[in-house]
């Protein structure tokens, strides 16, 4: 069975604070991808990575960045929390070559006051 | 830019019976197909894909594929309340780095 991690399940910071959410994995996919998703908006992509430190803009990175240093590891950085950052983050892992089917970690609710 | 369609419900359905769930998608050079169950609170978890035309089977579940039509659907079969869920689509155009576009998802209720 695929496990995916993710460090938090749910987490509150301040307005200007830098955040890191970190996702791990454990079956040695070549794919990562980091989702948020909001009501009524569906799961929009913010950056993903198809090999260790290479990574790709989704459709709305403004504000994040993505760190891939490890195959199994892949950090979402919020340089400066904006209270518009309050979502749902999803981690999601593919095998790549053998296919595309996403499998997600349990995700993080974060609040940002 | 890629489009995947699903009408957001609620679709009530009684305890017993068939749940039809359906997705429409705008790429026609998509390649694979995939239903998702999300409960609330909760992250989406992988039920089914399809890759053919045609119909998969898989104990209750049944997903159909008509790429002419672009046209994805997701048969439940004596539904159960625990089959009340959010089921999203989602569409690839192969494997490799190829990401998924999602749909925003059906939300299900099956009444007792």
């Amino acid at each position: 069975d695929v496990k995916v991690t993710q460090s938090s399940r749910y987490l509150v910071k301040r307005t200007g604070e830098k955040v890191f959410l970190e996702c791990v994995q454990d079956m040695d996919h070549e794919n990562m991808f980091w989702y948020r998703q909001d009501p009524g908006l569906g799961l929009r992509l913010i950056y993903f990575s198809y090999d260790v430190k290479m990574k790709e803009k989704g459709d709305i990175p403004e504000g994040y960045s993505v760190s891939r240093e490890k195959k199994e590891r892949f950090s979402l950085i919020l340089e400066s929390a904006s209270t518009n950052q309050t979502s749902m983050y999803l981690c999601a892992t593919s095998p790549g070559a053998t296919g595309n089917e996403q499998f997600f970690g349990p995700g993080t609710r974060l609040t940002v006051l | 830019q890629k489009e995947v369609e699903q009408n957001s419900g609620p679709l009530s359905v009684p305890e017993g019976a068939i749940a039809s769930l359906n997705c429409t998608y705008s790429d026609r050079g998509s390649q694979s197909f995939f239903w998702y169950r999300q409960y609330s609170g909760k992250s989406p978890e992988l039920i089914m894909f399809i890759y053919s035309n045609g119909d998969k089977e898989d104990g209750r579940f049944t997903a159909q594929l008509n790429k002419a039509s672009q046209y994805v659907s997701l048969l439940i079969r004596d539904s159960q309340p625990s089959d009340s869920a959010t089921y999203l689509c989602a569409v690839g155009s192969g494997g490799g780095a190829d990401g998924l576009t999602f749909g925003k998802g059906t939300h299900l209720i099956i009444q007792p």
